[in-house]
C-alpha cells in the first residue's frame, strides 16, 4: 500500500488557519499527493492534489516540502464546515485511492 | 452537471437476501471505482471498473460480491447471501480520465444495514 502518516486528530478556533500535516517519506518521483475529506455520513470530498510546487485552489493550500517527504494541507480559515476527516494520499500508479486513518479536525466556535 | 449518483441511500436486507447497489457516474466519466467504510474505519477499495470491463478487483471478496458497468446504464455492486459483516456505506466514485494526476468524485454513498 502507498503509505502515508497523519495525526490521529487535531483542533482549530474557527476563522483561524489550519495546518494539517502529512508524511510520506516514501514517495516515488512520479507520485502525486492527493487530500480528501470526508464530512459526517457524506462521501469523500476532494479537496486538493500536487506534484512538486504548492498549489492553490478556492477550497485551500497544498505546501509540499522540497524533497517531497512531507507536506501540508493549509485551510486559511476554518469554518464549521471544515470539521471532517481529511485524508492525505499518494496516489501511485494503481488505479485505487488507499484511504488511511486521516485527521480529524475538529473547529472549535 | 449532476454529481456521481448512487442508490439506494440506505439499504436494509435480512440475512441470505441479495442487495443490489447502484451508481451512476458523473456525466463524460467513463472510470468507475466501488470502495466500502466499515463502521469507524477508513475507507478500502475494492474494484475499478471500465465500460464492460472488469480493470482491477483485488480488493473485492472472492466469494459473494460480483460488480458490472454495462455499456448502457449504472454500475452495479452486487452482494450475495448477505451476513452481518457486510454492514457498512459503500461508496462509489468516477474519474472522467486515468491516471495519477486526476482526482475521484465520490457519491453520497448506500448504507446497507444486514439484521
Amino acid at each position: 500500500d502507498a503509505k502515508t502518516t497523519q495525526p490521529n486528530s487535531m483542533e482549530s478556533n474557527e476563522e483561524e488557519p489550519v495546518h494539517l500535516p502529512c508524511n510520506h517519506s516514501t514517495i516515488s518521483g512520479t507520485d502525486y499527493i492527493h487530500w480528501y475529506r470526508q464530512l459526517p455520513s457524506q462521501g469523500p470530498e476532494y479537496v486538493i492534489h500536487g506534484l512538486t510546487s504548492n498549489v492553490n485552489n478556492r477550497m485551500a493550500s497544498l505546501a509540499i516540502a522540497e524533497d517531497r517527504k512531507s507536506s501540508t494541507l493549509i485551510l486559511h480559515r476554518a469554518t464549521l464546515r471544515d470539521a471532517a476527516v481529511y485524508y492525505c494520499i499518494r496516489k501511485t500508479g494503481a488505479n485505487n485511492l488507499f484511504f488511511g486513518t486521516g485527521t480529524r479536525l475538529t473547529v472549535i466556535p | 452537471n449532476a454529481g456521481v449518483m448512487q442508490n439506494p441511500r440506505h439499504l436494509v436486507r435480512r440475512r441470505g437476501q441479495e442487495a443490489r447497489l447502484r451508481c451512476s457516474p458523473m456525466k463524460g466519466h467513463s472510470h468507475v471505482y466501488w470502495y466500502r467504510q466499515l463502521p469507524e474505519e477508513g475507507l478500502k477499495f475494492m474494484v475499478y471498473l471500465q465500460k464492460e470491463n472488469i480493470i482491477d478487483e483485488s480488493g473485492m471478496p472472492k466469494e459473494r460480491f460480483s460488480a458490472e458497468f454495462p455499456k448502457e446504464g449504472p454500475s452495479i455492486l452486487r452482494i450475495q447471501q448477505v451476513v452481518r459483516g457486510d454492514s457498512a456505506a459503500y461508496f462509489c466514485a468516477s474519474s472522467p480520465v486515468l491516471g495519477t494526476g486526476y482526482e475521484q468524485y465520490f457519491g453520497p454513498g448506500t448504507r446497507l444495514t444486514v439484521t
